[in-house]
């Protein structure tokens, strides 16, 4: 079975200190997309990144990067100059089954103190 | 500026009592998703849809919900009788067929039965 998991609860960071939230999945197909998205108090869900499986080159949008190892099976967002609207929920999205359904992690909150 | 919309926003209903929630997709988009969120099960897909057509409704009680897409404008999800374990909020997401997966979603609908 196709599994999204994010072990972290939880995360803090400090205004203008960069942070990074981990996520691993699992799969046996070779081509996909991976997707993390926010969820700020408004309950928006918005993209924030996508990564293509077959790149070797890691997304960057901005303050948002991933650091995507494909044989690790691993997808971690790094967030630099954290700004306080970057606290959120933030979840992790892999598509399974095809027919673009994805599945999510049980996500990460993260903090950002001033 | 294209977006999916949801109505209503909130919902307060009484245990028993008939629940439509309703979901414009982005004009162009052809496929729609259906999402439960609760802190208990983070976010669950309930029903799929392309091209109108119901492709997978696995993750919806079958005896309570029902999902439809009367034109492709419009998809709606209705519980019927509600209980209190519905309480949750619903978003509904659309995409198109391409390679990106990507979904976008609507601000969903906080529903609470009484």
């Amino acid at each position: 079975a196709q599994t999204v998991t994010q072990s972290q609860p939880e995360m803090s960071v400090q205004e203008a200190e960069t942070v990074t939230l981990s996520c691993t999945y699992d799969t046996s197909e070779s081509d996909y997309y991976l997707f993390w998205y926010k969820q700020p108090p408004s309950r928006q869900m918005i993209l924030v990144i996508r990564q293509e499986a077959y790149k070797q080159q890691n997304a960057t949008e901005n303050r948002f990067s991933v650091n995507f190892q494909k044989a690790a099976k691993s997808f971690s967002l790094k967030i630099s100059d954290s700004q306080l609207g970057d606290a959120a929920m933030y979840f992790c999205a892999f598509p399974s089954g095809g027919y673009n359904k994805l599945i999510f992690g049980a996500g990460t909150r993260l903090a950002v103190h001033p | 500026d294209a977006r999916v919309t949801q109505t209503p926003r909130h919902k307060v209903t009484e245990m028993g009592q008939e629940v439509t929630m309703r979901c414009q997709p982005i004009l162009g988009h052809n496929t729609v998703f259906w999402y439960r969120q609760t802190m208990m099960q983070g976010l669950e897909l309930l029903a799929y849809f392309r091209n109108r057509a119901p492709l997978d409704d696995s993750g919806m009680p079958k005896d309570r919900f029902s999902a439809e897409m009367p034109d492709a404008t419009l998809a709606t999800l209705k519980i019927q009788p509600s209980e209190p374990r519905d309480s949750a909020v619903y978003f509904c997401a659309s995409g198109t067929e391409s390679s990106y997966n990507e979904q976008f979603f609507g601000p969903g609908t906080r529903l609470t039965v009484l």
